[in-house]
This record gives structure tokens, sequence and C-alpha cells, in this order.
């Protein structure tokens, strides 16, 4: 068990409506990154946070949004949701954002019905 | 950009046969190399990891050899077991990028 915990564990939406996925990340760890996997795809990078401020961020539009609390757990915001926003949204936290041996350890994941 | 790319699946083996899953890679800089497995219904887990050229990582009864000189991070099992059925997600991570590229997946069916 990695101490990676994503809620909730799935979701259906209504395309135009807002969502709110949740990540505890693992004790000591100071780093989330998300993910996006679509399926039968990789997981695609979406932002990351380091210390409650945006740190990195992949090919994503500004409707994709996030935020870390000071106890470094997250959320990842989508507005105006769209039928290909239906995914796996994978949570991972890191002890160190950039260190070329650290290994994020990923959450269970939330899985995102845009209907 | 960077990039990792994975043999197609689905790859179906009889249990106790020998398993090869090819990934190549393209990176500007020197990347770390991961194999990430996939349950059905779970999130990532790490299956080995290689942080640098001629390094083997191995778990599991699972190995990977990191080969700078063909970009390859082949992973490979002598006896694959029906416990094995999964997706199987090659990466990499160079320093500084802060994410990590990965390949499609390939699904591995493992029959009894």
């Amino acid at each position: 068990e990695t101490g990676v915990t994503q809620s909730p564990t799935h979701l259906i939406k209504t395309r135009g409506q807002q969502v709110t996925l949740r990540c505890s990340s693992q004790s000591g760890h100071n780093t989330v990154s998300w993910y996006q996997q679509a399926l039968g795809q990789g997981p695609q990078f979406i932002f990351q946070y380091y210390r409650e401020e945006e740190n990195g961020r992949g090919n994503f539009p500004p409707r994709f949004s996030g935020l870390q609390f000071p106890n470094y757990s997250s959320e990842l915001n989508v507005n105006a949701l769209e039928l290909d926003d239906s995914a796996l949204y994978l949570c991972a936290s890191s002890s160190n954002p950039g260190t070329l041996n650290t290994e994020a350890f990923f959450g269970q994941g939330t899985r995102l019905t845009v209907v | 950009g960077d990039s990792v790319t994975q043999m197609e699946g689905p790859v179906t083996l009889s249990e106790e046969a020998f398993l090869t899953i090819n990934c190549t890679y393209t990176a500007t800089g020197y990347p770390s190399l991961f194999w990430y497995v996939q349950y059905p219904g779970e999130g990532l887990q790490l299956l080995l990891k290689a942080t640098k050229a001629d390094d083997k990582g191995s778990n599991k009864g699972f190995e990977a050899t990191y080969r700078k000189e063909t970009t390859s991070f082949h992973l490979e099992k002598g006896s694959v077991q029906v416990s094995d059925s999964a997706v199987y997600f090659c990466a990499l991570f160079t320093s500084g990028t802060y994410k990590y590229i990965f390949g499609t997946g390939t699904r591995l069916k493992v029959l009894a």
C-alpha cells in the first residue's frame, strides 16, 4: 500500500458541469502530480504542485486547475466538462519534484465519466 | 520532445512462457527509465527502474536493462504466471522536466 489516497473512486458528471477530485499524498511527500489516463492510453501529465505552488504543467487547457494545501493534499478541478474528459485521473506523490531517482507513488485513481 | 514507444498488445502467453515487452525511448537528456504495472481496476505500481546506462532493474522475476546505445529498456521474465496478467507501462523521467512520459501500455494475458 502506497499511502496515496484519491476520492471519489468513481464519478459521473454531465457535459458542462464542474468537478473536483481529491488526493492525499503519502506521508512526508511535498510534491503532487496529476495525470489523465484515457482508455487504452498511457497517463498524460496535467500538472505538478510543490509546496502549494504549481511547478510544471502539461498540454491541458486552463479549465484544468489545481490546488495544494499546507498538509500537501491536492485538488484537481475541471470546469466546463467535455465528453473527452472521461478518463482515469491519477495522483502521484513524491518527495522531490525533480530528482532523477525519485519514484512517484500513485493512487488508485478516480474514474470520471462525462455523459 | 521526449517519447516512449512500446510494442502493441495484447500479448497472450501460456503459463511458464518467456516474456519480452519491447520499449524504446527518445530523450534529449539522460533519463531514468521505469516499468509500471496496472492491474484491473487499480492505479499504477512501480515494477522496476534503472537510472543510468547499463543498469539492470529487477523485481518479482522481471528484469530490464538500460541500453543507451539502442535507447531501449525491454522488459523480460523467464516464466510468467497467471497473476502477471496486467497492463505494463514503460516510462521515462528526465531531471528538470517534472514529469513522467509514459508509453501507451502493453496488455499481458497469461493463460493457465
